[in-house]
């Protein structure tokens, strides 16, 4: 695709339920980061894929939230038993990855709108 | 541990003036990259600059410019000859040897006209 797409853009849940959100990262794009946003704060890291696999997850929160990524693509972040602290926005973002030293500018990073969690 | 840190919470300009964006970072890396977006009041994040470690020559694209201090750690944003748009939360970011980035807590600027 053209961007970084990410859907709902919007999702409205009550506590307790599950969530899932969606990101289609560039097409071609083998590196994909999932972060979030707090109102008026900075950018948390949550997990990081290259490819299928996800070789850092240290920023996960809890063992609520899971992410996976099929066919180096799509990737989904799941939030089990939503709590109310768990309402932020949830950014996607992807790049072509590679080594740095290579070329810097596969690691830069094109972000998706976001989806906007609230948990009532 | 990376670390970014943006000592200015907020900061206004005069429109056509420039304006530096302060941003420090500490890493024990030797190889890393550094990075500045924008993010306008609707929520998306807008790549602006980059700069590697290794590279000698501050990076320039278009009216921004990344001042590289590797000794003091520092790399500010300039924005040269600010227009109204350029108002928005700016964040700093590193990029680590594992591929992991590393987000200040950004800079509100405002562009006064």
């Amino acid at each position: 695709g053209a961007g970084v797409s990410q859907s709902p853009s919007n999702k409205v849940t009550e506590k307790g339920k599950d969530v899932e959100l969606r990101c289609d990262p560039i097409s071609g794009h083998t590196a994909l980061y999932w972060y979030r946003q707090s109102l008026g704060q900075g950018l948390e890291f949550l997990i990081y894929f290259q490819g299928n696999s996800a070789p850092d997850k240290s920023g996960l929160p809890s063992d609520r939230f899971s992410a996976e990524r099929t066919g180096g693509s799509v990737s989904t972040l799941t939030i089990q038993r939503t709590q109310q602290e768990d309402s932020a926005v949830y950014l996607c973002a992807s790049s072509l990855g590679g080594g740095w030293r290579v070329n810097p500018a596969k690691n830069i990073q094109y972000f998706g709108a976001g989806t906007r969690l609230s948990v009532l | 541990a990376q670390k970014i840190t943006q000592t200015q919470p907020g900061m206004f300009v005069q429109e056509k003036e420039a304006v530096t964006l302060d941003c420090t970072y500490d890493t024990s890396d030797q190889s890393y990259g550094l990075f500045w977006y924008k993010q306008p009041s609707s929520g998306e994040m807008i790549f602006l600059i980059y700069q590697g470690s290794y590279d000698e020559q501050n990076a320039t694209e278009g009216r921004y410019s990344l001042n590289f201090q590797k000794a003091r750690k520092s790399a500010n944003l300039v924005i040269s000859a600010s227009q109204l748009g350029d108002s928005a939360m700016y964040f700093c970011a590193i990029r680590d040897n594992f591929n992991k980035f590393y987000f200040g807590s950004g800079t509100k600027l405002n562009v006064k006209p």
